[in-house]
């Protein structure tokens, strides 16, 4: 079956616009996480949904980051107002359930924020 | 907050030799622990994962690592490497509704 999907897979803006990036996760997948990977930094744990709901946010950078989650599926990660540090490749990934279970990862997005 | 610490971000080593990759954390109140790996050009895979029981895990294609509690360790180790291990492998542990990545070792085998 397909695995993870994101989109866009390269995504170039000016500073100060919005981006929205997408992840598919596989079928029946009830959790979902993204992560942001930085040059020469480990993978930063963002935010995760186990099904359309977020319980905990606080991983993400800023109040300009925000994400949902619709029909327990496609979810979207909002930045607004771009700024040149948010430049990173966002991944996405799911697992059957949380925390205990293998997560499949996607190819990512490279976001550059010129 | 859980901090992941893998200190060496490169190890060459060669071809059939031993090799040790470091993965220490900062609290082991309910961890789960996992190894990650990247070969090159391709997306983030398990290698392994600890959530309880033996504190001795292993890999399918040779690789094991043991969680250590009172060290607060998960160190990844192969007796003898392959060519075909050249990847990045990234330590993780998950506590409570968060994960935590270390910053990765790009281990390159040398024939």
């Amino acid at each position: 079956g397909a695995g993870v999907s994101q989109s866009p897979s390269n995504k170039v803006t000016e500073k100060g616009k919005d981006v929205e990036l997408r992840c598919d996760p596989i079928s029946g997948h009830t959790a979902l996480y993204w992560y942001r990977q930085s040059l020469g930094q480990g993978l930063e744990f963002l935010i995760y949904f186990q099904g359309n709901s977020a319980p905990d946010k606080s991983g993400l950078p800023s109040d300009r980051f925000s994400a949902e989650r619709t029909g327990g599926s496609v979810s979207t990660l909002t930045i607004q107002r771009t700024q040149q540090e948010d430049s990173a490749v966002y991944l996405c990934a799911s697992s059957l359930e949380y925390r205990a279970n293998e997560q499949f990862f996607g190819p990512g997005t490279r976001l550059t924020v010129l | 907050a859980q901090s992941v610490t893998q200190l060496d971000s490169q190890v060459p080593v060669f071809e059939e030799a031993p090799v040790e990759l470091r993965c220490n954390y900062s609290s082991s109140v309910s961890v789960y622990l996992f190894w990650y790996v990247q070969y090159p050009n391709q997306g983030l895979q398990l290698l392994l994962k600890y959530l309880s029981g033996s504190t001795l895990v292993e890999s399918i294609n040779g690789f094991e690592a043991e969680f250590n509690k009172s060290q607060t360790s998960f160190h990844l180790r192969k007796p003898s490497v392959h060519i075909s291990d050249t990847a990045e492998y990234f330590c993780a542990v998950s506590e409570g509704n968060q994960f935590y990545f270390g910053t990765g070792t790009s281990l390159t085998v040398i024939p």
